[in-house]
């Protein structure tokens, strides 16, 4: 089975523009995670979509949004850049169901803001 | 803020030493995961463990979940350079609905060196 893919892998971009990052999960998985990692807060959990629903959010502000597509397929969209938006950002896939936590990380997007 | 809490924060030891981190928590998880992490890559899952007391390995590698439910341990034998990484402990935080719906919380992370 072919893994997590994210694109881009690299992204520049300068203050007040906005970002759309892209994830293919694991065939057969449908729920997708996106986190935040940064040197000084870690990993942090952004947001989670199952089925093309949002379940779960974390502690974002509104710039930070998502969707998912009938394929499962997910992108994340950051609107109005910020320099302490720059990080690196994961997707990850599981099963969403069944009692089973384990998720599967992509490479992921490393995005600069300028 | 952190929920989980991960030592130590790094480890420096020499080729073919064994290494111990461990994961605590002041709340209860019912899965602990471990993963590592090389620079500039997601993280790779290692071990997952879903029953307190479960020991489990893959290959060198064996963890334990906590009897308490809230501390989980990771063990590497026979270190080599390949093992060099960030280690992370995470678990799914149950919200008040009983689901954690796709959220895991991580600790802060190991950094290994292995010197040659």
């Amino acid at each position: 089975k072919a893994g997590v893919t994210q694109t881009p892998r690299y992204l520049i971009k300068t203050r007040g523009q906005q970002v759309t990052l892209s994830c293919s999960p694991i065939s057969g998985h449908r729920s997708v995670s996106w986190y935040q990692q940064t040197p000084g807060q870690g990993l942090q959990f952004l947001f989670e979509y199952f089925s093309e629903t949002q379940r779960n959010k974390g502690n974002f502000p509104g710039r930070f949004s998502g969707r998912q597509f009938s394929n499962s397929r997910s992108e994340m969209n950051v609107s109005t850049l910020e320099l302490g938006d720059s990080a690196l950002y994961l997707c990850a896939s599981s099963l969403g169901q069944g009692g089973n936590d384990e998720q599967f990380f992509g490479p992921g997007t490393r995005l600069t803001v300028l | 803020g952190q929920q989980l809490n991960q030592s130590p924060q790094s480890m420096f030891i020499q080729e073919g030493e064994d290494v111990s981190m461990n994961c605590t928590s002041s709340s209860i998880f019912n899965t602990w995961l471990w993963y590592k992490q090389d620079p500039g890559e997601g993280p790779v899952l290692l071990i997952a463990l879903y029953k307190a007391g479960e020991l489990t390995s893959n290959g060198r590698l064996t963890a334990q979940f906590g009897i308490t439910r809230k501390d989980s341990f990771l063990n590497i034998s026979a270190s080599i350079p390949s093992d060099v990484g960030i280690y992370f402990c995470a678990g799914p935080l149950i919200n008040a609905g009983g689901t954690s719906y796709g959220k895991l919380t991580f600790g802060q992370g190991t950094i290994l060196t292995v010197h040659p």
